[in-house]
C-alpha cells in the first residue's frame, strides 16, 4: 500500500541536542513538506522540496535543516538553535500539479 | 508568513446539529481544500475545490469555493460524535511552489451526544 511514514511517533531529547525526524513516502510524489503544529496556531510551513536535491525555506525555517537526496525521503533536523522545539511535526507529500496530498501520522517531539 | 483566517476557532454542538465554518484570505488561491485531523494523527483530505463558485459535497459535508477566490466555507449537516476533531482549510497554488499548502488555524469541533 502506498503511503507516507513518519517514525517514531514520540521522541524525547535533551535540550541542546540535534534530532532528525524521518519522512518516507512511496507514492512517487515529487513535492514534500514539513509543517509544525502548535495548539491554536494551525500548521506552519518549515521547509518544502519540489524535486530531489532542491528545497526551499518556509515561514519558520530558523533552527531547522532538511535534505532531499532521494525522492522518497525528506528528513528534518531540529537543531539546538531552535528555541522552542517541543511540538507536533507533520510531513506531507503532494503529487505535482494536483491536490492529491497525504500527511504522515506526525512526530511528537518533546525537548526537556 | 501567509496564513488564512479560519473561524470559529472552536465549536461545541449537540449531536444532530448542523455546523458551518469559513476561511478567508488576502490572497487569491486557485484551489481550496478542507482537511480533518483526529487527535494525534495527521490531517486527512475531505474535499478539494477547483474553481470559483464551485459547490462540492462529500456525504454530510458540503464545501464552497468563494466567488472572489479568497474564501471558502464548509458545512457539516446532522453532526455525529465521530465528527469530533480539528478541521483545517488550506489554500493551494497548484502550479506554483510545488503546490504549497497554506493552512488556516483550524476549527476544533466538539459534539455532545
Amino acid at each position: 500500500d502506498g503511503g507516507i511514514t513518519q517514525s517514531p511517533k514520540y521522541l524525547f531529547r535533551k535540550e541542546g541536542q540535534n534530532v532528525t525526524l524521518s519522512c518516507e513516502q512511496n507514492l512517487n510524489h515529487d513535492a514534500m513538506y514539513w509543517y509544525r503544529q502548535d495548539p491554536g496556531q494551525g500548521l506552519r510551513l518549515i521547509y518544502y522540496s519540489q524535486i530531489v536535491n532542491d528545497f526551499q525555506k518556509g515561514d519558520i525555517a530558523e533552527g531547522y535543516s532538511v535534505s532531499r537526496e532521494k525522492k522518497e525521503s525528506f528528513p528534518l533536523t531540529v537543531t539546538s538553535a531552535q528555541k522552542n522545539p517541543t511540538a507536533f511535526y507533520l510531513c506531507a507529500s503532494i503529487r505535482s500539479r494536483s491536490t492529491e496530498s497525504f500527511f504522515g501520522q506526525g512526530n511528537r517531539l518533546t525537548v526537556v | 508568513g501567509q496564513q488564512l483566517n479560519q473561524s470559529p476557532q472552536s465549536m461545541f454542538i449537540q449531536e444532530g446539529e448542523d455546523v458551518s465554518m469559513n476561511c478567508t484570505s488576502s490572497s487569491i488561491f486557485n484551489t481550496w481544500l478542507w482537511y480533518k485531523q483526529d487527535p494525534g494523527e495527521g490531517p486527512v483530505l475531505l474535499i478539494a475545490l477547483y474553481k470559483a463558485g464551485e459547490l462540492t459535497s462529500n456525504g454530510r459535508l458540503t464545501a464552497q469555493f468563494g466567488t472572489t477566490r479568497k474564501d471558502s466555507f464548509l458545512n457539516i449537516s446532522a453532526s455525529i460524535p465521530s465528527d469530533v476533531g480539528i478541521y483545517f482549510c488550506a489554500g493551494q497554488l497548484v502550479y506554483n511552489q510545488g503546490g504549497k499548502l497554506i493552512f488556516g488555524q483550524g476549527t476544533e469541533l466538539s459534539v455532545k451526544p
